[in-house]
């Protein structure tokens, strides 16, 4: 059981540039979410969601977009760097039962992302 | 929204008890209160969860008085691993379900 993982560990982007950071799970979690977490912040919600087909925004979602076509990846794309997106980026899944999203979510180790 | 505050620092000692309060006064009825802990370049993880009263694990016990306004998380005997950022997580269960962090009480254990 990986638990959450997350790839690639670090990337350096040049401004404009696009990439794709990958997130997949293998504990059947519905719901999954991305956070960004700048230098001696705390953590922001980018985007989420709730299964398979279903994405919605959170705090801080300009410049990124995500799709959920199956309940294991929750890949999260950015369109056209900018170096304010130098962050670390945190992927979470949680089991939800009933419709209640109350259950501790899991964390991948994050992903390092400079761009200059 | 059930936002949430914390006291941004704390200071303690090794082997004291530390009482990491966080205020969490718009909490819906159905929503739990769930605390992480955060090590640098790390992804946070998960401490205790609690709805009312008080829960006790292996590691820590959580405080909920009977309104559910604020919780408190205590970490008994404490060492210097215990160094870390500490969040306290009260789901937004709105029909949007976002899950969004308070800032975190960043806790500096002294030997």
């Amino acid at each position: 059981n990986a638990g959450v993982t997350q790839t690639p560990k670090f990337q350096v982007l040049k401004t404009g540039q696009s990439m794709t950071l990958q997130c997949a799970q293998d504990m059947n979690h519905e719901y999954m979410s991305w956070y960004r977490q700048d230098p001696g912040m705390g953590l922001r919600l980018i985007h989420y969601s709730v299964g398979a087909g279903i994405t919605d925004q959170g705090e801080v979602p300009n410049g990124y977009n995500v799709s959920r076509s199956t309940t294991e990846d929750f890949p999260l794309r950015l369109l056209s760097a900018a170096p304010s997106q130098t962050s670390v980026y945190f992927c979470a899944s949680s089991y939800s039962s009933g419709g209640s999203y109350n259950s501790p979510l899991h964390f991948g180790n994050g992903t390092r992302l400079t761009v200059t | 929204l059930a936002k949430t505050t914390q006291p941004i620092s704390m200071d303690s000692y090794e082997g004291q008890e530390v009482n990491i309060t966080c205020s969490h006064n718009n909490i819906a009825t159905n929503d739990y209160i769930t605390w992480y802990q955060q090590f640098p370049s790390q992804g946070p993880r998960f401490i205790i969860q609690g709805y009312k009263t008080k829960v006790t694990n292996e590691v820590a016990s959580l405080f909920i008085p009977a309104d559910r306004k604020s919780s408190t998380l205590s970490l008994p005997r404490v060492s210097l691993s215990d160094t870390a950022v500490y969040y306290c997580l009260v789901a937004q269960m709105d029909s949007s379900y976002k899950l969004i962090f308070g800032s975190g009480t960043r806790l500096l254990v002294r030997p």
